[in-house]
This record gives structure tokens, sequence and C-alpha cells, in this order.
């Protein structure tokens, strides 16, 4: 059965820092592209990053570039987030997702429960 | 990036067909993907690629594609699939990924 569990999240001033991970079980994650999508309270889905099956390519949503790093370790089969410089703005449950497509094209097959992440002072 | 434009709001009278739209330009090169969210719950797929069900998706949700739009179409409507409904694609630069902002369907 594929699994993918969310750690992580929690409340943190705004300005500072937070690392979410998600344990993947169930399948051969080294074979599949990750995604992460968060959602705000109240809001919709929105795509905050994604990475290739070995880790050596990954992209960002422009709202998130340059403060958030996406990073993958096979070997333990786990998914995670950096994030920094954090915003109010950022507050939202954190999804990681499996993307069932080949190249990365976004067909998230399976997701995690999520993690939430508050950034208030 | 590009964008995908959903209507906020569609109701269907239960056993009765309803189409949900998604559009924006990088539909013209790349097909959507379609999720089912209910309150307090992650995302469903529903629908990938040209017209795909993942397992354990009822036959009675399809996806079609026409120039910049892409549908959603539930034939038969169900109490159970009041939801709200997201379309995802590639963006175009082919680099990003990016949501439409939902439909939340209402079954009367």
């Amino acid at each position: 059965e594929v699994q993918l569990v969310e750690s992580g999240g929690g409340l943190v001033q705004p300005g500072g820092s937070l690392r979410l991970s998600c344990e993947a079980s169930g399948f051969t994650f080294s074979s599949y592209w990750m995604h992460w999508v968060r959602q705000a309270p109240g809001k919709g889905l929105v795509w905050v990053s994604r990475i290739n099956s070995d880790g050596s390519s990954t992209s960002y949503a422009d709202s998130v570039k340059g403060r958030f790093t996406i990073s993958r370790d096979n070997a333990k089969n786990t998914l995670n987030l950096q994030m920094n410089s954090l915003r109010a703005e950022d507050t939202a449950v954190y999804y990681c997702a499996r993307d069932l497509a080949s190249d990365g094209s976004g067909y998230l097959d399976y997701w995690g429960q999520g993690t939430l992440v508050t950034v208030s002072s | 990036s590009s964008e995908l434009t959903q209507d906020p709001a569609v109701s269907v009278a239960l056993g009765q067909t309803v189409r949900i739209t998604c559009q924006g330009d990088s539909l013209r090169s790349y097909y959507a993907s379609w999720y089912q969210q209910k309150p307090g719950q992650a995302p469903i797929l529903v629908i990938y690629g040209k017209n795909n069900r993942p397992s354990g998706i009822p036959d009675r949700f399809s996806g079609s594609s026409s120039g910049n739009t892409a549908s959603l179409t539930i034939t038969g409507a169900q109490a159970e699939d009041e939801a709200d409904y997201y379309c995802n694609s590639r963006d175009s630069s082919a680099n990003h990924v990016v949501f439409g902002g939902g439909t939340k369907l209402t079954v009367l």
C-alpha cells in the first residue's frame, strides 16, 4: 500500500525556518517525481515545488523561489522541503504527492495527509 | 507562469450530468489532471491525461479537452460527488505546474 506521511509542521515566527519531511512507503520511491502542494485555510490548492526521481532537477513556484529548497534522500525514501524566510502568507497545509507521470507533468496520484505550517508572531 | 481558470461554483441535480471546465493557455499544449477534495481530506486524483481514470474511480467521471479548455464530466452525479474539484497542468514554460482555483460542486 502506497503511503506518504508528512511531518515537521508547526508554528514559526515570520522570518523563521522550518523543514518538512515526507516519508514514503509501499512503492519504489526512487522511480518517481515528487511534489509539494500547499493549501491555505479555506483556499485552493497551490503548487509549490517538484523534484525529479534522482534529485538532479528541481523547480519552484515564483512565490517560494529563493526561499524554499526541495530535496530527497532515495536511500531513506524521504522527500524534504526546507523553508526559510517564512512569511504569514506561507501559512497553509503542506501536502507531498507522488507524480505518476515519468516527466513530472503533475499527475498526482497519491497524497499525504498534510502537515500544517503556521507563520505568526 | 500561466493560470488556469475555473468557475467558483457549479450545481447539478442528483442523477444528472455536469461539466466542470478549466481554461488556460497551457492546455493547448498539455493535458490537465483533475482532483476531488472533500472537507478535511487530501485531494484524490480522478482524471489524468487524455481521459484516464485511476483504479477505483467510478466510470461516471470522464475528461476531455478542446483548445484552451479542459473539462471534467460527471454523468449521473451522486450525492457523494459533492466536493471541490481542481484542475492542474504543466504551465506554458513546462517547468512549473499550476492549479486552477477550484470549483465547488453542489449536488441538489
